[in-house]
């Protein structure tokens, strides 16, 4: 079946602009993540949303970062006035709910803001 | 959440076993230890997880020290193409946080 997509695939900002990433979560689950991942750095996790659930946006580095998932259903992670330090690949997971479920992880979008 | 250790790279040959260690000294009750893989330019992927008992798919095998305190992924014959980072991490069921943590990890080289 269809896993986790994300677009775009890549991304080239200048400072200062918005930009939205997309991701398209596998079809039935329920818990989506957002999570960022500097070049020759480890994974960091941005945002959770878990059903109807408030999100946990203990991860959002700043107030420029917000997200939004419509029901059980795609998610828009936007990132306001982006700056040099946001390039980063942007990977968004989905899983089947509860917390300790298999997480799928799509290909990412990388972005280079200059 | 739990922390775990893991080396920073190690190497091997194709077609040999290859054992890769994780140290979780202060794992609790509760922690499922998960293994994830990440191939170059791609997203992670889920390899194995486990309890406390020894667990084997059709990608590895994950063998828990009987105190929790270790585990070590199997893969029994190393191929190129297993050739990317290995996370173990700890993963608590009924958390009330639903992301992995995922540290350093391991960076696997697979020599032809």
């Amino acid at each position: 079946g269809a896993g986790v997509s994300q677009s775009p695939s890549n991304k080239v900002t200048e400072k200062g602009k918005d930009v939205e990433l997309r991701c398209d979560p596998i079809s039935g689950h329920t818990a989506l993540y957002w999570y960022r991942q500097r070049l020759g750095q480890g994974l960091e996790f941005l945002i959770y949303f878990q059903g109807n659930s408030a999100p946990d946006k203990s991860g959002l580095p700043s107030d420029r970062f917000s997200a939004e998932r419509t029901g059980e259903s795609v998610s828009t992670l936007t990132i306001q006035r982006t700056q040099q330090e946001d390039s980063a690949v942007y990977l968004c997971a989905s899983s089947a709910g509860t917390t300790w479920q298999t997480q799928y992880f799509g290909p990412g979008t990388r972005l280079l803001v200059l | 959440d739990a922390k775990t250790t893991q080396p920073n790279s190690m190497e091997s040959n194709e077609e040999e076993p290859v054992h890769l260690p994780c140290n979780h000294s202060t794992i609790s009750g509760t922690d499922y230890i998960h293994w994830y893989r990440q191939l170059p330019s791609q997203g992670p992927e889920y390899v194995i997880h486990g309890l406390t008992s020894n667990v084997n798919n059709r990608m590895a095998s994950l063998a828990i020290a009987e105190d929790r305190k270790s585990s070590t992924l199997i893969l029994h014959r190393a191929t190129l193409r297993d050739a990317a980072v290995y996370y173990c991490i700890l993963s608590r069921y009924g958390g009330s946080q639903g992301n992995l943590i995922f540290g350093k990890g391991t960076k696997l080289s697979v020599k032809p």
